[in-house]
């Protein structure tokens, strides 16, 4: 079955440390990819997306990613967290014959401390 | 612009009872979305409405739940009966069409008691 895994349900990162949240899918044809960020009260914000082209896909607010079709993983990095950047954050993915649901990870909720 | 909006934000009812709620779509978006995430576990899949047309509803638990899209705007889920497992918050999404990216709603948090 077609799956999406996020290692860690809780992270946590001091400011000015880096950020690393893992996904890795289970697929052998490649998907289209999203990192979903959700702050206190709000909905769901697409941070970047991978779709064709370059691997290393740049989001807002300093994040990035990386598609790695050999590891089947899209890794979502930050060099220096800040506080603001305390929420949950998901992992989705788009896979091929699937029309166009999305199907998601457990989430990641990321602490920053001083 | 306005984004898409859910109503009500919270719902608490007892089990056996009725809900309904409401997501009102980006403006020209054909493609309305409902997910659902129960507690602790990953948001899941519902069913999308392209248009009034209801174009995968897969995902949907059971008959107790009933979505409709008339007029191809607004959408509404009406759960009945309520039980107990059916709690957490429903997420709705919008996207125009040939979109790749989801606009999510604040959610509606949904507890049966």
């Amino acid at each position: 079955a077609q799956s999406v895994t996020q290692l860690g349900s809780h992270v946590s990162v001091s400011e000015g440390a880096l950020v690393l949240l893992r996904c890795n899918y289970s697929s052998s044809v490649p998907p289209y990819l999203f990192w979903y960020v959700q702050y206190p009260n709000q909905g769901l914000q697409l941070l970047l997306k991978y779709t064709t082209g370059a691997t290393l896909v740049k989001g807002i607010n300093g994040f990035e990613a990386e598609f790695k079709k050999s590891e089947t993983s899209f890794h979502l990095t930050k060099p220096s967290a800040h506080m603001s950047d305390a929420a949950e954050y998901f992992c989705a993915v788009r896979f091929t014959g699937t029309a166009s649901k999305l199907t998601f990870g457990t989430g990641t909720r990321l602490q920053v401390t001083l | 612009e306005a984004g898409v909006t859910q109503f009500p934000s919270h719902s608490v009812i007892e089990k056996g009872q009725t809900v309904t709620l409401r997501c009102d779509p980006i403006s020209g978006h054909d493609n309305l979305y409902w997910y659902r995430r129960v507690m602790g576990k990953e948001i899941k899949f519902l069913l999308h409405f392209v248009k009034e047309s209801k174009q995968d509803e897969s995902g949907m638990p059971n008959n107790r739940f009933l979505a409709e899209r008339t007029g191809g705007t607004y959408s509404t889920l009406k759960v009945q009966p309520a039980e107990l497992e059916d709690s957490g918050v429903y997420f709705c999404a919008s996207s125009p069409t040939g979109g790749l990216e989801q606009f999510f709603g604040p959610g509606t948090r949904l507890t049966v008691l």
